[in-house]
C-alpha cells in the first residue's frame, strides 16, 4: 500500500511569514499533485510536478518534487490570509488508471 | 467552479438506509473518480470509471456500488449504511486516465 505523510499536519504562522510543507513516501509516484482544500468545498488544483527534481512556482507558491519521485515540498513566501486552507499532495501510481493516494494533508492557518 | 457537480450538497438518513449520490462530470471528461474524505482517513480513493466502464477499484466496501451511464454522469450507491460511512464523499473528473483530476464539492453524508 503506497502512503504519503505530510508534515507538519497544524501550521499556524503570522501574515508575512514563510513556510514548507512536506510530502514523503517510500514508494515512487509517476506523477504529484498538490490540491488546496477550503471548507465546504472540493480540492483544488495547484500544480502537477512530473519529473525529478522538477520545481513550478506559481506566484507566492513553489512546488518541488524530489529527485527520486518519493517527496515533495511546498514552499510559500510571504504567506497572506488567502493561503488559509488545507493543503494535501497526492501522488499517481499511473499504470493508465491515474489513481490517487492522498495524504492526509497540512492545515494551514495564516493570522493577520 | 470547478465544472464538476455534486448533488444533493448534504445528506442526512438513518442506519439501514440506502442512499444514492450523484456527479455530473466537466465538459468533455469522460473519467470519473469517486472518493471517501473522513477525518481520521482523509481522501480515500473508492472506484473510477472511464467511458462508462470501470477503470480502478480502491477502498470501496461492498455496500458501495458505482456505475457511469452513457450520458458519462456517474451514481455512487451506499447501502446497508452504518455510522461510519458518514463522510463527505467527492467526485472528480479528467479528460482521460492520465490527465489531472478536478473535484467537484462534495456531498456530505451523516448517518444518524
Amino acid at each position: 500500500t503506497q502512503l504519503l505523510e505530510q508534515s507538519p499536519q497544524f501550521l499556524s504562522i503570522q501574515e508575512g511569514e514563510n513556510l514548507t510543507v512536506y510530502c514523503n513516501s517510500s514508494s515512487v509516484f509517476s506523477s504529484l499533485q498538490w490540491y488546496r482544500q477550503e471548507p465546504g468545498e472540493g480540492p483544488v488544483l495547484l500544480v502537477t510536478v512530473v519529473t525529478g527534481g522538477e520545481v513550478k512556482k506559481l506566484k507566492r507558491l513553489t512546488f518541488q518534487f524530489g529527485d527520486a519521485r518519493k517527496d515533495s515540498s511546498l514552499h510559500i513566501t510571504a504567506a497572506q490570509p488567502g493561503d488559509t486552507g488545507l493543503y494535501l499532495c497526492a501522488g499517481a501510481s499511473g499504470a493508465g488508471s491515474y489513481q490517487l493516494t492522498f495524504g492526509k494533508g497540512t492545515k494551514l492557518s495564516v493570522i493577520p | 467552479d470547478s465544472g464538476v457537480t455534486q448533488t444533493p450538497k448534504h445528506l442526512i438518513t438513518a442506519t439501514g438506509q440506502r442512499v444514492t449520490l450523484r456527479c455530473s462530470p466537466r465538459s468533455g471528461d469522460l473519467s470519473v473518480y469517486w472518493y471517501q474524505q473522513s477525518l481520521d482517513q482523509g481522501l480515500q480513493f473508492l472506484i473510477q470509471y472511464y467511458n462508462g466502464e470501470e477503470r480502478a477499484k480502491g477502498n470501496i466496501l461492498e455496500r458501495f456500488s458505482a456505475q457511469q451511464f452513457p450520458d458519462l454522469h456517474s451514481e455512487l450507491n451506499l447501502s446497508s449504511l452504518e455510522l461510519g460511512d458518514s463522510a463527505l464523499y467527492f467526485c472528480a473528473s479528467s479528460r482521460d486516465s492520465n490527465q489531472p483530476q478536478h473535484f467537484g464539492d462534495g456531498t456530505r453524508l451523516s448517518i444518524l
